[in-house]
């Protein structure tokens, strides 16, 4: 069945360091992938996406690619801010349903 | 964008009382929704599958009467908890995906705020 394997955390790192959270996956046709972000006590928020291979998807500094022969779907971002403090879910979507990874917590120091 | 609210945002109940959550797609139709629970520093876990309509397609291992979901019209689900007891106390998250939009659009899926359920 369709699954996506998380980088474990927590994460912590310094105000303007580069962030990657890597994200691979297991899926049988064309899935799309995105990554979510849920801020302490909300839900989740759609991130980025990506629907189909080599696409990129980018949002407010952070970027993922959609890279099929490596089957995955990393999570980057050049400088990070206090304010990315959060849990980043990747996830793969089909007509069927969402499967999630497991969550990375990510806590940025000034 | 979508919006999905979720109501209400936090609940304290009695042990053996039951608790409705609401989850409502403001400005799209939502033939699916779906309802999620979370267990502090977790990932979300998939309860069950609403359909307008229809009965919901729970997962493995969730009590379907322990949980009812009714998904009356194209923009309300509700999911009830039964009974509840300390046990269920967690954090229920909904999403809902649109009817319309072609192929990856079908596949996004927009969350409500989550409900934080404490039973004491």
């Amino acid at each position: 069945g369709n699954s996506v394997t998380q980088m474990e955390g927590p994460v912590t790192l310094s105000e303007e360091a580069f962030l990657t959270i890597n994200c691979t996956y297991t899926a049988t046709g064309y899935p799309s992938l995105f990554w979510y972000v849920q801020y302490p006590g909300e839900g989740l928020q759609l991130l980025l996406k990506a629907t189909k291979a080599d696409d990129k998807g980018s949002n407010k500094g952070f970027e993922a690619t959609y890279r099929k022969e490596t089957t995955s779907f990393h999570l980057e971002k050049g400088s990070v801010q206090v304010s990315d403090s959060a849990v980043y879910f990747c996830a793969l979507g089909t007509n069927n349903d969402m499967r999630f990874g497991a969550g990375t917590r990510l806590t940025v120091k000034p | 964008g979508a919006v999905v609210s979720q109501h209400p945002s936090w609940v304290i109940c009695k042990s053996g009382t039951s608790v409705k959550i609401e989850c409502r797609s403001l400005d799209f139709q939502a033939t699916t929704m779906f309802w999620y629970r979370q267990f502090p520093k977790q990932s979300l876990m998939l309860m069950a599958t609403s359909n307008e309509g229809s009965k919901a397609t729970y997962e493995q291992g969730v009590e379907k009467d322990k949980f009812l979901i009714n998904h009356a019209s194209l923009t309300l689900s509700t999911l009830t908890v039964t009974s509840a007891h300390p046990e269920d106390s967690s954090f229920y998250i909904c999403s809902a995906r649109a009817t319309s939009g072609l192929g990856w659009a079908k596949n996004i899926q927009y969350f409500g705020a989550g409900t934080r359920l404490s039973v004491l």
